[in-house]
């Protein structure tokens, strides 16, 4: 499975759109980018995922390249309860060892 | 329509005590995954089940550490003769089927060990 690298950290304004970056230049064509969140040291929540086209749902969007070499999680806008550890893996079918980083801490100041 | 369901959500050992810690995947799961989190590190691969079944062990320690998931009731993680460096947050995660796409795993609230 591919290699991610996160920011460690980041801030955002409530209610401003927060945009956090992966880059995963060695995924194959078969790899998945999937995003999961730990509030506050709960168990990881999954976001979304996506493969080559752009992604939608209630929680988030997700915006990969063209080259698929690197993705953007964007939550539009943020709040406090947000504030957690986003993690960006990829992941082919049947993967089960998720390979969890230190992710990038998102802090939404109020 | 409950999630993965995990106890204790906190467990206090002292050293060469066991630990225990217990599991019930979420309804229809068939597919137990156990992780261990460090203080300020990502979460670590430990162990796969399926029921009666161990398919993956690769990421859990020779001794001492021991997984099961029966027929029947939860699946238990077992910690012998713990250590300090056991202290760390133990999560459940379970899916329908094999893990991976369109089988995301579902996490639980997870069990936050201390050894004393």
């Amino acid at each position: 499975d591919a290699k991610t690298t996160q920011p460690p950290s980041m801030d955002c304004a409530e209610g401003r759109a927060a945009n956090l970056p992966c880059n995963h230049s060695t995924i194959s064509g078969n790899e998945y980018v999937y995003w999961y969140r730990q509030i506050h040291s709960q168990g990881p929540q999954y976001i979304i995922h996506g493969l080559k086209n752009n992604e939608t749902n209630e929680m988030a969007s997700l915006i990969i390249t063209e080259d698929r070499k690197s993705s953007t999680l964007i939550l539009p806008h943020a709040t406090l309860r947000d504030t957690a550890v986003y993690y960006c893996i990829a992941l082919t079918s049947g993967t089960y060892k998720y390979i969890f980083g230190t992710g990038t801490r998102l802090k939404v100041l109020a | 329509n409950a999630g993965v369901m995990q106890n204790p959500r906190h467990l206090v050992r002292r050293r060469g005590q066991e630990a225990r810690l217990r599991c019930s995947p979420m309804k229809g799961h068939s597919h137990v995954y156990w992780y261990r989190q460090l203080p300020e590190e990502g979460l670590k691969f430990m162990v796969y089940l399926q029921k009666e079944n161990i398919i993956d062990e690769s990421g859990m320690p020779k001794e001492r550490f021991s997984a099961e998931f029966p027929k029947e009731g939860p699946s238990i993680l077992r910690i012998q003769q713990v250590v300090r460096g056991d202290s760390a947050a133990y999560f459940c995660a379970s899916s329908a089927d094999r893990g991976g796409l369109y089988n995301e795993q579902f996490f639980g609230p997870g069990t936050r060990l201390t050894v004393l």
